[in-house]
């Protein structure tokens, strides 16, 4: 089993539309998440970055972590043609750092 | 553009072979990360360095070594090449290190095949 999951998609929604990205965990030293959007052909660039539980809000998206079921969350409100991407969630704690897979996503406009 | 340049771009080499990829962290930045990325496996954080001394290993085969130079640029050398050695590498740098959570600025990537 691995230590992250992450359901690689893809995922094809239509312009406009709530976008809920997921990933779930099984080490409980992980106390750092991290989300990175990943355009083809380039290297992940971090969107969000959260500690503790609880929500985190940056323009139209917002990072959710829920330590006790091993559960993270992006949510992407509003979605436009230019968040089609891959996302990856990133987790650290006790000198590790294990990404997810990725999920793919595209936009429709 | 991140300010994390990787060179080279592309790398066709065959099994067996020995090849190094380059890495120049952004200006500023003493942590230099090493990734691998590959389609059935997503992306693998292999090692860290800062400031020279190795901080923390990964996923990173006996037959992969890196080292971070005085000026902070970075090499990993991949040696007795396999067919599953073809993937995308990464690298980043962050400004510190502590628990790895450091806003970490990737580069453009470096594709290597093995044929």
């Amino acid at each position: 089993q691995k230590e992250v999951e992450q359901d690689p998609g893809p995922l094809s929604v239509p312009e406009g539309a709530i976008v809920s990205l997921n990933c779930t965990y099984s080490n409980s030293a992980f106390q750092y998440f991290m989300w990175y959007r990943q355009y083809s052909r380039k290297g992940p660039e971090l969107l969000m970055y959260t500690y503790s539980s609880g929500n985190k809000e940056d323009g139209r998206f917002t990072a959710q972590v829920d330590k006790s079921s091993k559960y993270i969350s992006l949510f992407i409100r509003d979605s436009q043609p230019s968040d089609s991407a891959t996302y990856l969630c990133a987790m650290t704690g006790a000198q590790k750092l294990v990404f997810g897979q990725g999920t793919r996503l595209t936009i429709n406009p | 553009d991140s300010g994390v340049t990787q060179t080279p771009k592309h790398l066709i080499t065959a099994t067996g072979q020995r090849v190094t990829l380059r890495c120049s962290p952004r200006s500023g930045d003493l942590s230099v990360y090493w990734y691998q990325q590959s389609l059935d496996q997503g992306l693998q954080f292999l090692i860290q360095y800062y400031n020279g001394e190795e901080r923390a290993k990964g996923n990173i085969l006996e037959r992969f070594s890196a080292q971070q130079f005085p000026d902070l640029h970075s090499e990993l050398n991949l040696s007795s090449l396999e067919l599953g050695d073809s993937a995308l590498y990464f690298c980043a740098s962050s400004l510190r290190t502590s628990t790895m959570a450091d806003t970490q600025y990737f580069g453009p990537g470096t594709r290597l095949t093995v044929l």
